[in-house]
């Protein structure tokens, strides 16, 4: 079992519409969660991060983590086609290290 | 802002040759990443290095070597280049132990190994 599963989609979805994305874990040491997001032929950039489990709100996006299911989740209200890109999930336990997700493409349609 | 910036965006090699990639941070950053992405398998780390001279190999580091002779900088080699080495190369950078999480990344290497 890979330490961090996210289904690699593609997911289409109509401007204004709620996005959901969510990855599983294995590991239990993992305490920060984090969520990057990566446009085409580019980095990938760092959206959000939860320490440990709960809630967390920026503008739009709401990240949600629960540490009894090993699950996360990332939700993007009132999408916009400037949301579209790929998102992937990281974790980290303690070991100098991130656990990435293979990644979750996201496209918005105007 | 941190910038982290790769040498080249595209690169074409021949089987066999020797290729340094190279990666500079401006943020004075503890610690420094090379991954490599490819479709269906995600983000992969190569090595990793928490302070100048030190490194520790990440998951995938038979082929790959580097080396980090200032705190800026950070280069990836591949001694032999094979074709099964044909990916896209991300360098990234953290503050420190505790920002592990945090990571910047720099805008990627297209390597093709021919």
């Amino acid at each position: 079992q890979k330490e961090v599963e996210q289904d690699p989609g593609p997911l289409s979805v109509p401007e204004g519409a709620i996005v959901s994305l969510n990855c599983t874990y294995s590991n239990s040491a993992f305490q920060y969660f984090m969520w990057y997001r990566q446009y085409s032929r580019k980095g990938p950039e760092l959206l959000m991060y939860t320490y440990s489990s709960g809630n967390k709100e920026d503008g739009r996006f709401t990240a949600q983590v629960d540490k009894s299911s090993k699950y996360i989740s990332l939700f993007i209200r009132d999408s916009q086609p400037s949301d579209s890109a790929t998102y992937l999930c990281a974790m980290e336990g303690g070991n100098n290290r991130l656990a990435f997700g293979k990644g979750n493409q996201v496209v918005v349609i105007p | 802002d941190v910038k982290v910036t790769q040498s080249s965006r595209y690169l074409v090699k021949r089987t066999g040759e020797k290729v340094f990639l190279e990666c500079v941070q401006d943020m004075d950053h503890e610690n420094m990443f090379w991954y490599r992405q490819d479709p269906g398998l995600g983000l992969r780390l190569i090595y990793f290095s928490y302070d100048v001279k030190m490194k520790e190999k990440g998951d995938i580091p038979e082929g790959y070597s580097v080396s980090r002779e200032k705190k800026e900088r950070f280069s990836l080699i591949l001694e032999s280049a094979s074709t099964n080495q044909t990916s896209m190369y991300l360098c990234a950078s953290s503050p420190g132990q505790r920002n592990i999480y945090e990571q910047y990344f720099g805008p990627g290497t297209r390597l093709t190994v021919t």
